[in-house]
């Protein structure tokens, strides 16, 4: 079955706020990827971190992966209204199969 | 460099009529995935090719739905005698080898009347 649970399911925050959002996910992975959908459009690539890495950063964005806990959380600074958009996880699995497992997203509204 | 471009972006199909969704990937990238998304909800899994090769089906129904990759053209999902809970929006995704971050079209909307 698809795996990832996310939370908050939906976040409202100030511009200028920092937004914290949290992935767990099942199974043992090789890579864990974060991406964000603008309302109808596909998804953007935001950021991927390893099973052997805890932290990433890319400009605005930080990362970091608990493998003990199965977990990942994306922090966003200094947000912005162009932030406003859903944030999926996604795993790929430790097979051969390159397929991403979504979760099931958060919402982030950055309010003006 | 054009991004993974999917055609039509909405299609509306009466029951028991057939949808054809294309995709054509990034250029240089040989590996293609198509996901279902229904509305609120993450993107589910259904298919990964390579050209001219399923690699994984495993998320794809086994009744009325296809996927290909040929050597020429883009890559086609395929629904046959489609019903109400077919309505979705449906991604292709490539990448230029496995394990790589991958490059999502902007979808195409399915609606079943």
């Amino acid at each position: 079955s698809q795996q990832g649970e996310e939370d908050p399911q939906a976040l409202s925050i100030q511009e200028g706020e920092n937004a914290t959002m949290n992935c767990s996910y099942k199974t043992s992975i090789n890579n864990l990827q974060w991406y964000r959908q603008n309302s109808g459009r596909g998804l953007v690539h935001l950021i991927l971190i390893r099973s052997n890495e805890r932290e990433k950063h890319s400009g605005r964005l930080r990362v970091t992966l608990d493998t003990s806990k199965k977990s990942s959380s994306l922090l966003i600074t200094a947000s912005r209204a162009a932030d406003t958009a859903s944030y999926f996880c996604a795993t790929v699995q430790m097979d051969s199969s390159y397929k991403l497992i979504f979760g099931s997203g958060t919402r982030l509204l950055v309010r003006p | 460099n054009a991004g993974v471009m999917q055609n039509p972006r909405h299609l509306v199909r009466r029951r028991g009529q057939e949808a054809r969704l294309r995709c054509s990937p990034m250029k240089g990238h040989s590996h293609v995935y198509w996901y279902r998304q229904l509305p609120e909800e993450g993107l589910k899994f259904m298919v990964y090719l390579q050209k001219e090769n399923i690699i994984d089906e495993s998320g794809m129904p086994k009744e009325r739905f296809s996927a290909e990759f040929p050597k020429e053209g883009p890559s086609i999902l395929r629904i046959q005698q489609v019903v109400r809970g077919d309505s979705a929006a449906y991604f292709c995704a490539s990448s230029p080898e496995g394990g790589q971050p991958q490059h999502f079209g902007d979808g195409t909307r399915l609606s079943i009347l």
